[in-house]
């Protein structure tokens, strides 16, 4: 099955400043490289989201880029805010019958006003 | 659009003990997913169901953990007899079905087994 890596497993930015979250895959199947937010008591939320076809995408603050050759993927935080405190999961998806998704470990960002 | 609904938000049992969450799907989502989380690590795919039919449930420790979705809306997965290691959240997700590439999660349950 995939195996996905993802490094830090904590970034402490100050507010303003940029995050860097970085992620690889090991399956060349993999073709959707979705990255989720999860704030304290809740369940992951999508905040953006790329596809194999495309090198890299771009959300207000938010970006992500994907090197399919080298297998790895990034999440690039912009700006910083409080409020961007949390913990960020990568995953993968591989493109089979059943499309299952493989997570990364989770990165805990925390944002220094 | 209501999201993915979970239940109980808690739940607190003695090893040996059974357990059940429950998992209503966005409406129209055919394919739903379990999850487990265990602090500090990625949610682990536990069974896939595409309607009501199981899609993968290769990571499901069928000796003590079940599935099922008999209507192919609501969901409902058990643990019997439930270990310490059990404690985790477990997720709730769905998606529009097999190709679909987004899926969204419901507030999770947290088991605490002592």
């Amino acid at each position: 099955g995939e195996n996905v890596e993802q490094h830090p497993s904590t970034l402490s930015v100050q507010e303003g400043d940029s995050a860097v979250i970085k992620c690889t895959y090991s399956d060349s199947a993999s073709n959707y490289f979705p990255w989720y937010k999860q704030e304290l008591g809740k369940g992951p939320q999508l905040i953006i989201d790329i596809r194999s076809n495309v090198g890299e995408k771009k959300d207000q603050r938010i970006a992500v880029t994907l090197n399919k050759t080298a297998k790895h993927f990034s999440l690039h935080i912009t700006e910083t805010q409080p409020e961007d405190s949390a913990v960020y999961f990568c995953a993968a998806r591989i493109s089979n019958t059943g499309n299952q998704f493989y997570f990364g470990t989770g990165t805990s960002l925390t944002v220094i006003p | 659009e209501a999201g993915v609904a979970q239940s109980p938000r808690y739940k607190i049992i003695e090893k040996r003990q059974s357990v059940a969450f429950w998992c209503n799907p966005i409406s129209g989502h055919a394919t739903l997913y379990w999850y487990q989380q265990i602090l500090g690590q990625g949610p682990k795919l536990l069974i896939q169901f595409q309607n009501n039919g199981v899609v993968d449930d290769s990571q499901l420790p069928k000796d003590r953990f079940s599935a099922e979705r008999l209507k192919g809306v609501d969901s409902t997965l058990k643990i019997q007899p439930a270990k310490l290691e059990d404690s985790a959240v477990y997720l709730c997700a769905s998606s529009w079905g097999p190709l679909s590439y987004e899926q969204y999660f419901g507030p999770g349950t947290r088991l605490t087994v002592t």
